[in-house]
């Protein structure tokens, strides 16, 4: 079946430190992979997306590749900042459009 | 704007009531979904719609029901068969038929006491 596994948190940086986050998932078929980010008491925005292999999405400074052989969607940032703070979820979607979430990784981001 | 609403924010019942919280989209989607949140947790499927006037069961749809009589709307019934209903519930809404992203609503804290 499908699934999505994150590093564990709560990850704590200081502002400016390089920011990586680990997901890898197990999927039949080609998924559309999904990096989403909550902030306290608020919904899910999306943060960015990938739709098939070596796609690389982008939002905010935030990257994250699509690698197939790997079976990853890491996310990464090169300098963070105390805004930053929130939980992100990696998700993955087949066809039939529901979404598969990870666990959440919390992100505190000190000054 | 387009977006998702749910209303209200928070939401306080006593045990045994049931209690239904509103979800409207006005971005033209077909299909709606209900996650439930609990802390420090990821988010769990409880029912989904791909089209008007049909709906399927999530992962955990004991306890729920829902309905969706209209695109717009796709409301949840927390019913008192759910044994443990406080939580963080949100909507969310995406094109149908293929791996789209969802949009998400702000989320209803609800608390039974």
């Amino acid at each position: 079946g499908n699934s999505v596994t994150q590093m564990e948190g709560p990850v704590t940086l200081s502002e400016e430190a390089f920011l990586t986050i680990n997901c890898t998932y197990t999927a039949t078929g080609y998924p559309s992979l999904f990096w989403y980010v909550q902030y306290p008491g608020e919904g899910l925005q999306l943060l960015l997306k990938a739709t098939k292999a070596d796609d690389k999405g982008s939002n905010k400074g935030f990257e994250a590749t699509y690698r197939k052989e790997t079976t990853s969607f890491h996310l990464e940032k090169g300098s963070v900042q105390v805004s930053d703070s929130a939980v992100y979820f990696c998700a993955l979607s087949n066809q039939g459009g529901k979404l598969i979430f990870g666990q959440g990784t919390e992100l505190s981001v000190k000054p | 704007d387009g977006g998702i609403t749910q209303s209200p924010k928070y939401l306080f019942r006593k045990e045994g009531q049931n209690v239904t919280l509103s979800c409207e989209q006005n971005l033209n989607h077909d299909a709606m979904y209900w996650y439930r949140q609990d802390p420090g947790q990821g988010l769990r499927l409880i029912y989904y719609s791909q089209i008007v006037n049909d709906f399927q069961k999530g992962d955990i749809a004991e306890g729920y029901s829902v309905s969706r009589e209209k695109k717009e709307s796709f409301p949840l019934t927390v019913t008192s068969a759910q044994k443990n209903p406080t939580a963080f519930y949100l909507c969310a809404s995406s094109q149908s038929g293929g791996p789209y992203e969802q949009y998400f609503g702000p989320g209803t804290r609800l608390t039974v006491t």
